[in-house]
């Protein structure tokens, strides 16, 4: 299995701030990486698709990058409503994986 | 409109087998290239894919819980089953179901998760 690994796991802004999380996958996925973002007591969001394609509604203050095996997902300037948990999955290989997840918090 | 709700069992005795059922609305299970995902996350945890079906009935499981699980569909119903078979409290989760997002194996409907206890 491709197993993926987030990093920092957790992360501590402030609003305006400029947050970068990094996804690294155990082998190459070329771009097949999703990130989500999830709430307290609710389902994930999908935010970025193939690595950098940003999903319809989503702010374009997210944004996505990377190929290969390491991956970014950056927040231009945190807004109170993006402190939550964002997870990577790889789609490239079954089984499909999430990495274990970045929480932002309010610092 | 796009939904998806699950509904099944809150509490099973450890050995047990599970079945939550997927039902789903907006969409037809027939449609080519989607398909649904069941995923979990333990309490605190992060999230686990489980398993998938697509519109021709092929699945794919995850391999750690592959000997354990196993999906299905009823389209005519619009529903999509899981089954788990002895259950133990690390299997304590709550349990999603998902649409793949056509043509990309990613999830963009989720349903609203339910919580399953496993405790005797």
């Amino acid at each position: 299995d491709i197993q993926m690994t987030q990093s920092p796991s957790t992360l501590s802004a402030s609003v305006g701030d400029r947050v970068t999380i990094t996804c690294r996958a155990s082998q190459s996925i070329s771009g097949w990486l999703a990130w989500y973002q999830q709430k307290p007591g609710k389902a994930p969001k999908l935010l970025i698709y193939k690595a950098s394609s940003l999903e319809s509604g989503v702010p374009s203050r997210f944004s996505g990058s990377g190929s290969g095996t390491e991956f970014t997902l950056t927040i231009s300037s945190l807004q109170p409503d993006d402190f939550a948990t964002y997870y990577c999955q790889q789609y490239n290989t079954y089984p499909w994986t999430f990495g274990q997840g970045t929480k932002v918090e309010i610092k | 409109q796009v939904t998806l709700k699950e509904s099944g069992p809150v509490l099973v005795k450890p050995t047990e087998t599970l079945t939550l059922t997927c039902t789903v609305s907006g969409f037809s299970l027939s449609n080519a290239r989607m398909g649904v995902s069941w995923i979990r996350q333990p309490p605190g945890k992060a999230l686990e894919w489980l398993a998938h079906i697509f519109s021709n009935d092929e699945k794919s499981y995850s391999t750690s819980l592959k000997r354990r699980l196993t999906i299905s569909k009823d389209t005519s119903k619009s529903q999509v089953v899981l089954t788990m078979t002895n259950m133990d409290p690390v299997d304590t989760a709550t349990y999603y179901c998902a649409r793949r997002r056509f043509g990309e194996s990613t999830f963009d409907y989720w349903g609203q998760g339910t919580l399953v206890t496993v405790s005797s």
